[in-house]
């Protein structure tokens, strides 16, 4: 099993850019998530969604939008990249009713 | 007061000793938590959880859970170089438990 995989690795945008991050699991999870980990702030919830065709905002989802595409795959798109949005991209996913999340490997999003 | 708080280190320990990690939280978690490990440019890892008060034990590690006191702790024995990372809690919020909240994690430096 891969667990929880994530493309790109690294990705540098420029300012009013777009691009979609990507996330997939094997581990028949029905909750994914997105978080961002900026140094000080810890990580924040991006969204998350509960079970293949939902989606709920997080902590920090203003200049994000997500795809539940199905259960394997949890998409995250920029409309319009900022330089406020250079950060550390994780995903991750927990069976339901399971709190134990399980990441990927992350995103390393430069914006200049 | 910060749902989850965490002291943000850096913890500095010698090889061989044991390593106390430390975490309080509010009302607004749930009473079960996990402690995640995370090296620098990598992605959080679960060592830990625990769910009921008193300890528990996995190898050279003891989760620590005090209800009344809203307190949870992270004992490391026989504290090895490769112990050196940061180490983040987290627990379910109240109401939802497909959501997290996370301490900022305390850097742990185990020297040789």
């Amino acid at each position: 099993n891969a667990g929880v995989t994530q493309t790109p690795k690294f990705q540098v945008l420029k300012t009013g850019q777009s691009m979609t991050l990507q996330c997939a699991q094997d581990m028949n999870h029905n909750s994914m998530y997105w978080y961002r980990q900026d140094p000080g702030m810890g990580l924040r919830l991006i969204y998350y969604s509960a079970s293949e065709g939902t989606t709920d905002k997080g902590e920090v989802p203003n200049g994000y939008n997500v795809s539940r595409l199905n259960k394997r795959e949890f998409s995250l798109r920029l409309e319009s990249a900022a330089p406020s949005q250079t950060s550390v991209y994780f995903c991750a996913s927990s069976e339901r009713g399971q709190e134990t999340q399980y990441f990927g490997p992350g995103t390393r999003l430069l914006v200049l | 007061q910060k749902e989850v708080e965490q002291n943000s280190g850096p913890l500095s320990v010698p090889e061989g000793a044991i390593a106390s990690l430390n975490c309080t939280y509010s009302d607004r978690v749930s009473q079960s938590f996990f402690w995640y490990r995370q090296y620098s440019g990598k992605s959080p890892e679960l060592i830990m959880s625990i769910y009921s008060n008193g300890d528990k034990e996995d190898g050279r590690f003891t989760a620590q859970l005090n209800k009344a006191s809203q307190y949870v702790s992270l004992l490391i024995r026989d504290s090895q170089p490769s112990d050196s990372a940061t180490y983040l809690c987290a627990g379910p919020e109240v109401g939802n438990n497909r959501k997290l909240i996370w301490g900022l994690g305390t850097s742990l430096a185990v020297n040789p």
